[in-house]
């Protein structure tokens, strides 16, 4: 069973901030998804990352995939409120997808 | 982009009852669909995946006469929790795919047992 370990858990933060979450497994996955979730809807696909060392950007958020293809980290930069969500990341194929247990995100205003 | 709706978005009802919902595709045909249980503030676990015209394969421990799926067609498949309790209150999520995109999720149906 292929698992991803997502840290930190939780993380609160001021307005204006930068952080960065990260999802590691000891498995090779051949791609990974990063997802948020809002409360009370479904999960929003952000982006896949496919090839080793790929750097993904999408605004303020900067994805990167590891060389060796084992985790992958989210950043993001003057973290705003309407940031706030679960973040997770998920991988293996189309048809079966592991999730990792996610890293709740708080921006305070 | 790729469009799931599920359908009730909320459903409260008394112990012992059956409650169905819904998952329709609306703008591909998803020869795949997934279905998710969400604990509060936790990830979202994979109870079964369904292909169309086939029977679901459920993942270890998931009873499969408790929660009955049918994927009777390409853009519609229904999830069934029979003699539903309290225990089963839960946030169910389900998703689409065709192989060739990544999955895309409805918004989920929050369930209450009382």
């Amino acid at each position: 069973t292929q698992l991803l370990e997502q840290s930190p858990q939780f993380l609160s933060i001021q307005e204006g901030e930068n952080l960065t979450v990260y999802c590691n497994s000891s498995s090779v996955f051949s791609s990974l998804q990063w997802y948020r979730q809002e409360p009370g809807e479904g999960p929003v696909l952000l982006v896949t990352v496919v090839t080793g060392g790929e750097v993904k950007k999408l605004k303020r958020l900067t994805f990167q995939f590891g060389d060796a293809r084992k985790d992958s980290s989210l950043h993001i930069t003057a973290a705003q409120p309407g940031d706030t969500g679960l973040y997770l990341c998920a991988g293996g194929s189309n048809y079966k997808l592991t999730f990792g247990k996610g890293t709740l995100l708080t921006v305070n205003p | 982009g790729a469009v799931v709706s599920q359908h009730p978005s909320w459903v409260i009802c008394k112990s012992g009852t059956s409650v169905k919902i819904e998952c329709r595709s609306l703008d591909f045909q998803a020869t795949t669909m997934f279905w998710y249980r969400q604990f509060p503030k936790q990830s979202l676990m994979l109870m079964a995946t369904s292909n169309e015209g086939s029977k679901a394969t459920y993942e270890q421990g998931v009873e499969k006469d408790k929660f009955l799926i049918n994927h009777a067609s390409l853009t519609l498949s229904t999830l069934t929790v029979t003699s539903a309790h309290p225990e089963d209150s839960s946030f169910y999520i389900c998703s689409g795919g065709d192989g060739n995109q990544p999955q895309h999720f409805g918004d989920g149906t929050r369930l209450s047992i009382l």
